[in-house]
């Protein structure tokens, strides 16, 4: 089993709609989980840290279910703007050395 | 806002050249890190660095690979005899902490290998 793991995509929607991307990760263990972003030839960026309560930034809201081990990325009202790649993102144990495990991302692209 | 920077934005190399990539952290953080992501591929953690010392390395971190921190503020990643399969683009990241749920990597623009 991938460490994470991601469905690539690309996910195409018209603006404004809500779009939902899922990550699962292997070790139970881990401790920190984000999404990042990334464009196209750019540096990863980070968008959200995930909790377990789950969190909300504007019009991005991240859960994660660590039973399942599960990590999720809801958008709602796409911008032209929200077309990149979301990277899931893991810290895995011990966790104190920052190494962060990248997923292969899932690329989203929103129309006009 | 304070970034990390990278030089150079891209370089190329022969096969079996040596090369260093030069990275500028954000000048109060503590912890440094190098990955690396093959063009059409994931991002892969090479290296973590804390207190002039490796804190953990990857598989792809051999021995062909080296890390330094020369002085306060440069941070770099030498590779000492370049293979094909070394092309890629490198990423500098520094954070605060580590281990820190709300922690965060702030990433440079990276650097561009070709190996020819």
């Amino acid at each position: 089993r991938k460490e994470v793991e991601q469905d690539p995509g690309p996910f195409n929607v018209p603006e404004g709609a809500t779009v939902a991307f899922n990550c699962t990760y292997s070790n139970s263990a881990s401790q920190s989980f984000f999404w990042y972003r990334q464009d196209c030839r750019k540096e990863p960026k980070l968008l959200m840290s995930v909790y377990s309560s789950g969190n909300e930034d504007g019009r991005f809201t991240a859960q994660l279910n660590r039973a399942s081990q599960y990590i999720s990325l809801l958008i709602r009202d796409s911008k032209l703007s929200d077309s990149a790649t979301y990277l899931c993102v893991v810290n895995p144990p011990p966790g104190n050395t920052g190494k962060l495990i990248f997923g292969q991302g899932t690329t989203l692209q929103v129309k006009p | 806002e304070p970034e990390v920077t990278q030089t150079p934005s891209h370089q190329v190399t022969q096969m079996g050249q040596e090369v260093i990539l030069r990275c500028v952290p954000i000048s109060n953080h503590l912890y440094f890190y190098w990955y690396r992501q093959i063009l059409g591929q994931k991002v892969e953690f090479l290296v973590s660095f804390y207190n002039n010392e490796i804190s953990e390395k990857s598989e792809i971190f051999d021995d062909q690979f080296s890390v330094e921190r020369p002085d306060g503020s440069n941070f770099t990643l030498k590779i000492r005899s370049t293979k094909l399969e070394d092309s890629a683009m490198y990423f500098c990241a520094s954070s605060p902490l580590a281990g820190v749920d709300t922690d965060t990597q702030y990433f440079g623009p990276g650097t561009r290998l070709t190996v020819l």
